[in-house]
């Protein structure tokens, strides 16, 4: 059963540390992508990859996140500092060009807490 | 559609009843559109999706209705359980296949009523 994976599940942290959630796209997959989901805002995307090239960044903060897929297994989204408001709950999803479908598969994403 | 957050719109469904969730998009370029469920702690799960082309789509007592002249999207749950209890999301893309960011509707907070 192909799934996206992402840890940690749960991250508590305090203002100015860095944190680093990873994700492992579904094998196969070329296209990663990295969302952030707030009560206040919903779902909203922050960066997306293809073949483990960045396409679209334009939806993170760049002067403290940053994300990179150093292989095709591994996807990081880094926040340097962490502020209190950049808590939320982070997904990865993960899809494919290579069938002729834009369905994205989602992870179970990391809650991220900073105080 | 937007995102706005704290107003989730909410639907209560006696069990066994049909329950329909409704979706209003916002770009007419939109080709390919999503229904997804998240349930409390978990990520979005894929339910069916649709393309453009067809107006009618349906799955495992799920059903998929677009309407692109109203720029509307429906998913109706037949014979609804308590397990269909969680947050529906509608989304789109102007994608053609190429597997691009998907805009995710508010989202419908569906109880079933045992």
């Amino acid at each position: 059963d192909a799934r996206v994976t992402q840890t940690p599940r749960h991250k508590v942290t305090e203002m100015g540390q860095e944190v680093t959630m990873r994700c492992q796209p579904i094998l196969g997959h070329n296209t990663v992508f990295w969302y952030r989901q707030t009560m206040m805002q919903g779902l909203e995307l922050l960066a997306y990859f293809r073949n483990r090239a960045p396409l679209d960044d334009s939806g993170m903060p760049k002067d403290r996140f940053s994300a990179e897929m150093p292989d095709a297994t591994l996807a990081t989204l880094k926040i340097q500092p962490s502020e209190p408001r950049d808590s939320a709950v982070y997904f990865c999803a993960s899809g494919t060009t290579l069938d002729r479908t834009d369905t994205q598969y989602f992870g179970p994403g990391t809650r991220l807490t900073v105080l | 559609g937007e995102s706005v957050g704290l107003h989730l719109p909410t639907l209560s469904v006696q069990e066994g009843d049909n329950s329909i969730i409704n979706c209003a998009y916002s770009n007419s370029a939109s080709d390919y559109f999503i229904w997804y469920k998240q349930e409390s702690g978990k990520g979005p799960q894929f339910i069916i999706d649709i393309r453009s082309n067809m107006d009618k789509r349906q799955g495992q007592r799920v059903t998929v209705l677009l309407n692109k002249t109203v720029k509307h999207l429906s998913l109706q749950i037949a014979a609804t359980q308590p397990g269909d209890s969680a947050v529906y999301f509608c989304a789109e893309t102007s994608s053609n296949f190429g597997n691009e960011k998907l805009t995710f509707g508010t989202g419908t907070r569906l109880t079933i009523i045992p």
